[in-house]
């Protein structure tokens, strides 16, 4: 069974940089294009972009082009996310997700809960 | 992109009821439509892919149907465990976008 286990929760300051991680065990990361998704607080989801680890390609939501990188370590079968130039806006919690299929979301990380604060 | 207007944005049912939640797409995405559950503090849960296909585990009083643009997905028989959120989403292209979401709770 696939699994998704992604890094702690996050007190980030604004105008720095914070890199999430993603972990998946039962399956090998490059079978998967591994997706992440924005839910700020009592809002909805929001897709921020996705990777294929198997050629490092990437596909972004045009609002996250110049604030989130997207990066794969098949070495770890790790996909990270990394969030620049943080802003109140950019408190959330962030999910990845994947599916054998690449298009629907079957498996979840628990989320990692990125707060911006001075 | 391609726009996913979500309705109710929130509904109270009852238990047995039958609940519809749709989703109209701003153009045609085929069958390259899923709902999701969330639960409270939880990860969302895939329950329909491919507009119609019950996922993995999923009771059989879920169900999915299209027309048209318009998509819905029916609870045939409400539980108590289907409280929670219920989103859409298109995977017909990039940026795959999700609806607003229906808050379902109990009457």
């Amino acid at each position: 069974e696939v699994q998704l286990q992604q890094s702690g929760a996050e007190l980030v300051r604004p105008g720095t940089s914070v890199k999430l991680s993603c972990k998946v065990s039962g399956d090998t990361i490059i079978a998967y294009y591994m997706h992440f998704v924005k839910q700020r607080p009592g809002q909805g989801l929001e897709w921020i972009g996705r990777i294929d680890p198997e050629d490092d390609s990437t596909k972004y939501a045009k609002k996250f082009k110049n604030k989130a990188t997207l990066t794969a370590d098949t070495s770890s079968n790790t996909a990270y996310l990394k969030l620049s130039s943080l802003t109140s806006e950019d408190t959330a919690t962030y999910f990845c997700t994947t599916g054998p299929t690449g298009y629907y979301f079957d498996y979840w990380g628990q989320g990692v809960m990125v707060t911006v604060s001075s | 992109d391609i726009q996913m207007t979500q309705s109710p944005a929130s509904l109270s049912a009852s238990l047995e009821e039958i609940v519809t939640i749709t989703c109209q797409a701003s153009q045609d995405i085929g069958n390259w439509l899923a709902w999701y559950q969330q639960k409270p503090g939880k990860s969302p849960q895939l329950l329909i892919y491919g507009a119609t296909s019950l996922a993995d585990g999923v009771p059989s009083r879920f169900s999915g149907s299209r027309s048209g643009t318009q998509y819905s997905l029916k609870i045939s028989r409400l539980q108590v465990e289907d409280i929670g959120i219920y989103y859409c989403q298109q995977a017909s292209s990039a940026p795959w976008t999700f609806g607003g979401g229906t808050k379902l709770e109990l009457k």
